[in-house]
């Protein structure tokens, strides 16, 4: 089973409020990814997790937090939200790190900040 | 870093005719390609995963090429049928191996 699960897979949130988002893969992956993607554009990397480590990309360092409580799990947290925020977040794994190993992504959730 | 350009963003093409998706990217060093493809409420499914030294990769009703020298890749259907019908993404593995930088993707529709 290649299946990676989303949750939920829509989300309105208002402005200046936490946002959660929920991923969860059974396939015993280190590597848990999250990417936000807009209308048009290329899928962006946010950050992942490797085995317990998180790596955030610098261009979005602030704007994201993680945590990853067991392997199988992982979230992706908006402290306060802004109306740039909407979009389609993706979660892949993979069971190796970085760029090399195949990445099994879910079906994403779309955000939208009124 | 890398970049990856993917052209077009929309194509539509008659059930059976061909369709073809080029991405171009900029690292020279960069060894591994992936396309993807997205049909609607799914996640993206990996098609076919390239390494560096293989220029010609077949998959079913589908070819993928690798052209090292201009740095593209890419999707060729032959024979287009409306379950090709889908969003497909190239995916470049960066030369430090760290991540995958994305192209924008190609909306395709196969009509009868």
């Amino acid at each position: 089973d290649t299946t990676v699960k989303q949750n939920p897979r829509y989300k309105l949130a208002r402005v200046g409020k936490p946002v959660n988002l929920i991923c969860s893969q059974t396939m015993n992956h280190d590597t848990m990814y999250w990417y936000q993607k807009k209308p048009n554009q290329a899928p962006k990397l946010l950050l992942f997790y490797y085995d317990k480590i998180l790596n955030r990309e610098a261009d979005t360092f602030e704007k994201f937090q993680s945590s990853r409580p067991n392997n199988s799990f992982c979230s992706l947290y908006i402290g306060s939200a802004g109306l740039e925020y909407s979009a389609m977040y993706l979660c892949a794994s993979s069971s190796g790190w970085g760029g090399v190993d195949t990445q099994y992504f879910g079906p994403g959730t779309r955000l939208l900040v009124l | 870093g890398e970049q990856v350009e993917q052209r077009p963003p929309h194509l539509s093409v008659r059930e059976g005719d061909s369709a073809v998706i080029i991405c171009t990217y900029t690292d020279p060093n960069s060894y591994y390609f992936f396309w993807y493809k997205q049909e609607p409420g799914a996640g993206l499914q990996l098609l076919m995963k390239v390494f560096s030294s293989t220029e010609i990769n077949e998959g079913q009703g589908f070819t993928v090429l690798l052209n090292k020298k201009d740095k593209q890749l890419s999707l060729n259907l032959t024979a287009a049928h409306p379950g090709d019908s889908a969003v497909y993404f190239c995916a470049v593995t960066t030369s430090s191996g760290q991540k995958l930088v994305f192209g924008q993707g190609t909306i395709l529709k196969v009509y009868l």
